[in-house]
């Protein structure tokens, strides 16, 4: 069946450092893919999305790149700041009314 | 314009006892979804509805049932609680292409 996998956290960084949270996927047909964050306390909030294959999601300094070959969808941004300290979710969206999480990463940031 | 709403925000309950979760969307969204979130498992879907009238079981349906009130509405019913169901439960709408899910606070709920 469908699913997603991403890596484990807690990531802690320090603030400016480099951020990339790994994301692969299974998947029959062509999915969507996303990236949501949730901060505390709050429901989960859609970061980016790439709907086909070699699309570019981006939003907030955060990029995603869909690539069909490797079956991946890795988050990254060039310079993390503490108000990016979140958990973030991979997911992917096939046919049908059924969304896919990973089981979440959580990112801390210190000044 | 509140876009997903649920009541109540935290509850405790015995077990045994029963409890409906509200949500409501204002966006005309045909789809909306049920899931709960526990530490190391992300989110487990429970029940999902594709349009008003029609709902479809999920990842973790049991102990579980809902009903699509009309379109805006979504409830989630435990009939028996029990310790195994305390999580946090966000309820979630998506527009018709199901390209983004939008989501509700979510609801605490422990289960003694």
């Amino acid at each position: 069946g469908d699913s997603v996998t991403q890596m484990e956290g807690p990531v802690t960084l320090s603030e400016e450092a480099f951020l990339t949270i790994n994301c692969t996927y299974t998947a029959t047909g062509y999915p969507s893919l996303f990236w949501y964050v949730q901060y505390p306390g709050e429901g989960l909030q859609l970061l980016l999305k790439a709907t086909k294959a070699d699309d570019k999601g981006s939003n907030k300094g955060f990029e995603a790149t869909y690539r069909k070959e490797t079956t991946s969808f890795h988050l990254e941004k060039g310079s993390v700041q503490v108000s990016d300290s979140a958990v973030y979710f991979c997911a992917l969206s096939a046919f049908g009314n059924q969304f896919y999480f990973g089981t979440g990463t959580s990112l801390t940031v210190i000044p | 314009n509140a876009g997903v709403t649920q009541t109540p925000k935290f509850q405790v309950l015995k077990t045994g006892q029963s409890m409906t979760l509200q949500c409501a969307q204002d966006m005309n969204h045909n789809s909306m979804y049920w899931y709960r979130q526990d530490p190391g498992m992300g989110l487990r879907l429970i029940y999902y509805s594709a349009s008003e009238g029609t709902t479809d079981k999920g990842e973790v349906p049991n102990g579980y049932n809902v009903s699509r009130l009309n379109k805006r509405e979504f409830s989630l019913r435990l009939e028996s609680a029990a310790p195994s169901q305390t999580s946090v439960y966000f309820c979630a709408s998506s527009d018709v292409h199901q390209e983004t899910q939008y989501f509700g606070p979510g609801t605490r709920l422990l289960v003694l």
